[in-house]
């Protein structure tokens, strides 16, 4: 299995919080992605980060921060959390080159009340 | 835009029963990835397959199979003699092209499937 951790694993907080998810990976892969999972959309991609300090945006991006200061590690921050940020986050990786297959981290379920 | 389609919202079957989740994409790449992904109840998603937009033959692991047809947009999964074990949410994820620099996936909204034993 890859390494890769989320923290934390749950969150409850309260709209107007600042929020920050982290992701943190021991494969040393080039890519980095988070996506949100919600009922009957799958999962949609909100930020995603082809290397230290390259990162780029997804389809709901809006309301969502990202940061890539190592190759390890990927935040997630939600500057201002609003009810329809209540989602799991799923944190991604990619090695590159010809793999194109994404492995994800275990998800962490943010509550915003 | 690329887009994923699984239509079937809810599959429930009897253990030992075939079981065929479709999926269908929209692309207007030449060259992609197709994917499936497997989250068990403790939510995890696991990697099951790649198949490559080059590549038609179909692909069999075990009681698993693939069925790849480019010329209608689909990329089917077949599950043969099922278990409870593989009751799951199954997605199914399209890349991005491959001349592009995103390599990020569109997911399909996923298939619920109970196997009762």
């Amino acid at each position: 299995d890859a390494g890769i951790t989320q923290s934390p694993r749950h969150k409850v907080t309260e709209t107007g919080t600042p929020v920050t998810l982290r992701c943190h990976q021991t494969e040393n892969h080039r890519y980095m992605y988070w996506y949100r999972q919600d009922p009957g959309h799958g999962l949609r991609l909100i930020h995603y980060s082809y290397g230290v300090k390259d990162t780029d945006k997804g389809e709901v991006s809006d309301g969502y921060s990202v940061s890539r200061s190592k190759t390890e590690d990927f935040l997630l921050t939600l500057e201002s959390a609003t009810s329809s940020q209540t989602s799991v986050y799923f944190c991604a990786i990619s090695e590159g080159g010809g793999s194109y297959e994404q492995y994800f981290g275990p998800g962490t379920r943010l509550t915003v009340t | 835009a690329q887009k994923v389609t699984q239509a079937q919202t809810e599959i429930s079957v009897v253990e030992k029963e075939d079981v065929t989740l479709d999926c269908v994409y929209e692309t207007r790449d030449t060259t992609y990835y197709l994917f499936w992904y497997k989250q068990p109840p403790s939510g995890e998603l696991v990697f099951l397959i790649r198949r490559n937009s080059f590549d038609e033959q179909n692909e069999i692991s075990g009681r698993y199979s693939w069925n790849f047809q480019k010329s209608t947009s689909s990329f089917n999964f077949t599950i043969t003699a099922s278990q409870v074990v593989d009751s799951a949410v199954y997605f199914c994820a399209l890349s991005d092209g491959m001349d592009t620099g995103r390599r990020a996936l569109t997911f399909g909204s996923g298939t619920r499937l109970q196997v009762q034993p």
